[in-house]
């Protein structure tokens, strides 16, 4: 079965500071692996994706995301954080087996940025 | 292009009473998911569709049905209303193109029912 972590519940940056929101996963062979946000009252919006390749991969509103398989971690980054950025986030992932292209999710991790 | 639309916003039901949660989608995509959001929980796959005609339970299943007559609409029927299934729903719909291609999933806006 496979599994994501997201080790804290809330994370607290101030605006200009670079950002770190963590996640870590299980799942048997290579996986995919997805951050999403959530703003409130809203559906949950894709930010980026790894899928093979380069281990940094970039997504939309200047976040980027560092796989490393030794670690079997995907760290949502942002060089510079804006009070706008403050949202749930999501890390979900893929196997390559079973059907329905299913993603499990964790249990999102809560940013605040503050001025 | 709407991409994926949910009705109602809101819903309160008393204990017992049935309700459909309407979802379509525009972009033609193949699978189609319905999840629960809980506080603290992340998000729990009720059920989801490979295509027209074909579903398949997912991890709560129980006290929720589900058909898919057409690609576009997927549609999550509540018989019997409990508390428990007090909520936030959310379909969700992807596509898988092969190397990689696709397989982001992406959201309606939710449904925010209350069972009382």
């Amino acid at each position: 079965a496979q599994s994501v972590a997201q080790p804290e519940d809330q994370v607290n940056v101030a605006e200009g500071n670079p950002l770190t929101v963590k996640c870590t996963y299980s799942v048997s062979g290579n996986p995919y692996l997805f951050w999403y946000v959530q703003y409130p009252n809203r559906g949950l919006q894709f930010l980026l994706k790894y899928i093979t390749g380069d281990n940094l991969v970039k997504g939309s509103y200047g976040f980027e995301a560092e796989f490393n398989k030794s670690q079997t971690s995907f760290h949502l980054k942002k060089p510079s954080a804006l009070v706008s950025d403050s949202a749930l986030y999501f890390c979900a992932v893929r196997g390559l087996t079973g059907g329905g292209n299913k993603l499990t999710f964790g249990t999102g991790t809560q940013l605040k940025v503050e001025l | 292009n709407a991409g994926v639309t949910q009705t109602p916003k809101f819903r309160i039901l008393k204990i017992g009473q049935s309700m459909t949660l309407q979802c379509t989608q525009d972009m033609n995509h193949n699978y189609m998911y319905w999840y629960r959001q809980d506080p603290g929980m992340g998000l729990k796959l009720i059920y989801y569709s490979v295509g027209a005609g074909i579903t398949d339970k997912g991890e709560v299943p129980n006290g929720y049905n589900v058909s898919r007559s057409t690609t576009e609409d997927f549609p999550l029927r509540l018989e019997l209303a409990a508390p428990s299934q007090t909520s936030v729903y959310f379909c969700a719909s992807s596509y898988s193109a092969g190397q990689g291609i696709g397989y982001e999933q992406y959201f309606g806006p939710g449904t925010r029912l209350t069972v009382t």
